[in-house]
């Protein structure tokens, strides 16, 4: 029972580069989420998915897609990268029943 | 739209002292509060969560206030241990979504 995964851990592009970073959860989840946290601003809503099939746009979703693959697995991709993207990208999983949100690891991504 | 504003950004107090962290929010129809901790290098945990229905839940050493005349709600960790170390991270969710929105975070730090 992993709970979230998130791959990969580390990731540095080049300027302009696209890259796509992958979660999955075992946690039979409805909601999926993805947050960017900098330093000083907390955790940041990109996009968000209630269920298979759906996404929606969260606070910051510009310069990111999604995709909701199934219902384990949520990937956001990254089609042209920019140093104002280098940040900490955190998954997360939410049950219909409750309100508890649980995070992965996280992905630490740098933008040169 | 909703905005949550966290204080201090950092608290550094004696263990077995007490600490204290506050939050104010925005938006009067927010009802759910919850309180995550983030230890290094992993995804923030929740720790405990309250509803407006309520002025203050208690899990053992840890507890959370809640004035919503004041819109303002608060962590006190009691007794702290070296463990307590890590960011904290308050949010607040409204009945429309369940998306939260998240404060800056407090670096907590325990001095021996």
């Amino acid at each position: 029972n992993a709970g979230v995964t998130q791959t990969p851990k580390f990731q540095v592009l080049k300027t302009g580069q696209s890259m796509t970073l992958q979660c999955a959860q075992d946690m039979n989840h409805n909601s999926m989420y993805w947050y960017r946290q900098d330093p000083g601003m907390g955790l940041r809503l990109i996009y968000y998915s209630a269920s298979e099939g759906t996404t929606d746009k969260g606070e910051v979703p510009n310069g990111y897609n999604v995709s909701r693959l199934n219902k384990r697995e949520f990937s956001l991709r990254l089609e042209s990268a920019a140093p104002s993207q280098t940040s900490v990208y955190f998954c997360a999983t939410r049950a219909d029943s409750t309100d508890t949100q649980y995070f992965g690891p996280g992905t630490r991504l740098t933008v040169l | 739209g909703e905005n949550v504003e966290q204080h201090p950004s950092t608290l550094s107090v004696q263990e077995g002292d007490s600490a204290v962290i506050k939050c104010t929010y925005s938006d009067s129809a927010s009802n759910y509060f919850p309180w995550y901790k983030q230890e290094l290098g992993k995804g923030p945990q929740l720790i405990i969560d309250i509803r407006s229905n309520v002025g203050e839940k208690k899990d053992q050493r840890i507890a959370v206030t809640l004035n919503k005349t004041a819109k303002h709600f608060s962590l006190h960790i009691t007794e702290t241990q070296p463990e307590d170390s890590a960011v904290y991270f308050c949010a607040a969710s409204s009945p429309s979504n369940y998306q939260l929105i998240w404060g800056a975070g407090t670096k907590l730090i325990i001095k021996p």
